[in-house]
Formats: structure tokens, sequence, C-alpha cells
């Protein structure tokens, strides 16, 4: 894997439904991966920030783990509300030498009261 | 407010103009984003300043943009001559702790250049 790459790009789910996400990404130069979730009109804001290989993280409904040695994190959330519409971004950080997060493209929810 | 702020938040113009944004980062931030996001596209990486020097650059930033940030404090995004294809969303987000690159963002400026 070259880039961070996102799936699905979008997903409809009914209000209830819990669902996930998934974001892989190159292992190589590894020191951080980042979930933000960004609402239409607001600011992409931080869900979630995970450094070590086998990390789960929970804020509420919503979890995320983290695979650094495969190159995957996984974020779910349970019981989907129409407010958890928005797009969710994954980033990888690699830390010294390259202050950047590379983004992938967002996977965007829309749940259907 | 003490979030990251961003002005203007849109800004339509005609080829061939320039625009100027600025961000006001968290105060206490020392380091300072540029990102750019385009339809159906994730955020992509400008330039980054750490206090007033701006260490990296992306290819991205052909020579028609420029950053700069004046004492370390706000920042602002020129695009000279502007083309169609620079219309995009530009995010500005600040960070304080290095080991973990947690970014903080402003709502963006939106440019539509006609």
């Amino acid at each position: 894997i070259l880039n961070v790459e996102q799936s699905p790009q979008s997903l409809h789910v009914q209000e209830g439904d819990s669902t996930n996400f998934t974001c892989s990404f190159p292992s190589s130069n590894f020191y951080a991966l980042h979930w933000y979730r960004w609402e239409t009109a607001k600011s992409p804001e931080a869900l979630f920030v995970m450094t070590l290989n086998g990390d789960e993280k929970k804020k509420g409904r919503i979890s995320a783990t983290l695979n650094t040695k495969e190159g995957y994190s996984y974020l779910y959330i349970k019981g989907s509300q129409p407010e958890d519409s928005a797009t969710y971004l994954c980033a990888k950080y690699s830390g010294a030498g390259s202050y950047q997060l590379t983004f992938g493209k967002g996977t965007k929810l829309s749940v259907i009261p | 407010d003490t979030g990251v702020s961003q002005n203007p938040r849109h800004k339509i113009t005609k080829r061939g103009q320039n625009v100027t944004f600025r961000c006001d980062p968290i105060s206490e931030h020392n380091r300072l984003y540029w990102y750019r996001q385009t339809l159906g596209q994730g955020p992509e990486f400008l330039t980054y300043f750490q206090n007033e020097a701006q260490l990296e650059k992306s290819r991205l930033l052909s020579d028609r943009f420029s950053a700069e940030r004046p004492k370390g404090s706000f920042s602002t995004l020129e695009i000279q001559r502007t083309e169609q294809g620079d219309s995009a969303m530009y995010l500005c987000a600040s960070s304080l702790n290095p080991n973990t690159g947690e970014l903080f963002f402003g709502e963006g400026s939106r440019l539509t250049v006609l």
C-alpha cells in the first residue's frame, strides 16, 4: 500500500444499525493514525489518535482499533444516529522528518432516520 | 472562541485575480498547516510552519502560491493569477503535540474561481 486508503467511499445506514469503516496505510515510517469526523459546514474534529499496535480506543458509541504491522485501522459505530452523519477521515502521521498528515479520501456516512 | 479561525469563509473570484486567505491558530500552538480539499478527495498537504519557519512545502504548492507566518502567529495563504483548478476548500490547522500530530482545524475557506 502506497497511500492511505479508506473504504467504503460512502455508506447509507438506517438509524440504529451498527457499521464499520476501514483505513489501510503504509506500515513503514509509522508514528500515529488519526481518525477525524467532518460534519458539513463545520471543521474536521479529531476522534482518535492511536500510536501503538493493538490500540483500541472508545468514545461513546464509536470505537477504533489499530494494526500497525499489517497497516490497517477499523472505526466502528454502534447504534448509528442521524447526528453521526458526516465524513470520516483517517490520516497517517509519520512524525519526525515529515510532520504532515497524509489523509485518505474519507468515508461519507449518511444515517437515515 | 479559542479555536482556529479562518477568513474569508467563502471567496468567489474571476480567473486571473489574486486571493489571500488568513488563518488564526490556537494561540499556544507553534505548528500551523495548510491543506487543500477538492471534491472527492481527502485533504492534501500544502505547507507546514513551525513558529515562523516554513519547514515543508508540497510540490502541489506551485510558484503561484505563497504562504507566510510572520511572528509565528497568524498565517496567510496567497494565490496569484488564480485558475479554475484552484477552486477548493483551503483548510488551516494548528498543532501543539509533535508526538501525536493531532490537528485542530478551522472551518476552511472555500474558493470558487469562475
